[in-house]
């Protein structure tokens, strides 16, 4: 149980494009996903919280008209890089809570590359 | 301050030995706490959560929580080179809405 998936596991974009990737919880439902970035050889970034139903709380320093962010239903998040350019170039990684056990699962993450 | 603090490592641990990871946090209240193993290139996976002081034990792993001092512990014991990861030790603070506190993580290197 408690898986998350997300997809698409990489992707390269050329800059200026936008990209979407999507955050499932594929046998529990979270009212609470988060996102993370990730650069090589660093830790986790919390990016924003999404909950379901509601705007997205984005972190400092975190542009949200650059980050959109959409958590439709209890088992769907999804990140849009709009206008992506090479320095956005990281690892993706979505979490979701359980809203039963309010533990966090994380998924497989996105490599994101911008040409 | 950091609010969740790691030794980066490498921690170098023989097989067949006892990896031991220390992470110190901030927050006095923060009530649960988690370590997830992540292994290069991929994303962090959940091995233990721990919410009440004493041990707490799951196959050859074993956390341990002081909220008094405000530490908390993870044991490897028979340590495999399977092992070899990044460990994350992250803390849900209070009134936090789920957001977890990560440290930077411990790389564990087991040597055959």
């Amino acid at each position: 149980g408690a898986v998350v998936s997300q997809h698409p596991s990489w992707v390269i974009c050329k800059s200026g494009t936008s990209v979407k990737i999507e955050c499932r919880s594929l046998d529990f439902q979270a009212t609470t996903m988060f996102w993370y970035r990730q650069f090589p050889k660093q830790s986790l970034m919390l990016m924003a919280t999404s909950n379901e139903g509601s705007k997205a709380t984005y972190e400092q320093g975190v542009e949200k008209d650059k980050f959109l962010i959409n958590h439709a239903s209890l088992t769907l998040s999804t990140l849009t890089v709009t206008s992506a350019h090479p320095e956005d170039s990281s690892f993706y990684i979505c979490s979701a809570r359980d809203r039963v056990s309010y533990e966090q699962y994380f998924g497989p993450g996105t490599r994101l590359t911008v040409t | 301050q950091k609010e969740v603090e790691q030794n980066s490592g490498p921690l170098s641990v023989p097989e067949g030995a006892i990896a031991s990871l220390n992470c110190t946090y901030s927050d006095r209240g923060s009530q649960s706490f988690f370590w997830y193993r992540q292994y290069s290139g991929k994303s962090p996976e959940l091995i233990m959560s721990i919410y009440s002081n004493g041990d707490k034990e799951d196959g050859r792993f074993t956390a341990q929580l002081n909220k008094a001092s405000q530490y908390v512990s993870l044991l490897i014991r028979d340590s495999q080179p399977s092992d070899s990861a990044t460990y994350l030790c992250a803390v849900k603070g209070v009134g936090s809405w789920g957001k977890l506190q990560f440290g930077a993580g411990t790389q564990v290197v087991v040597t055959p």
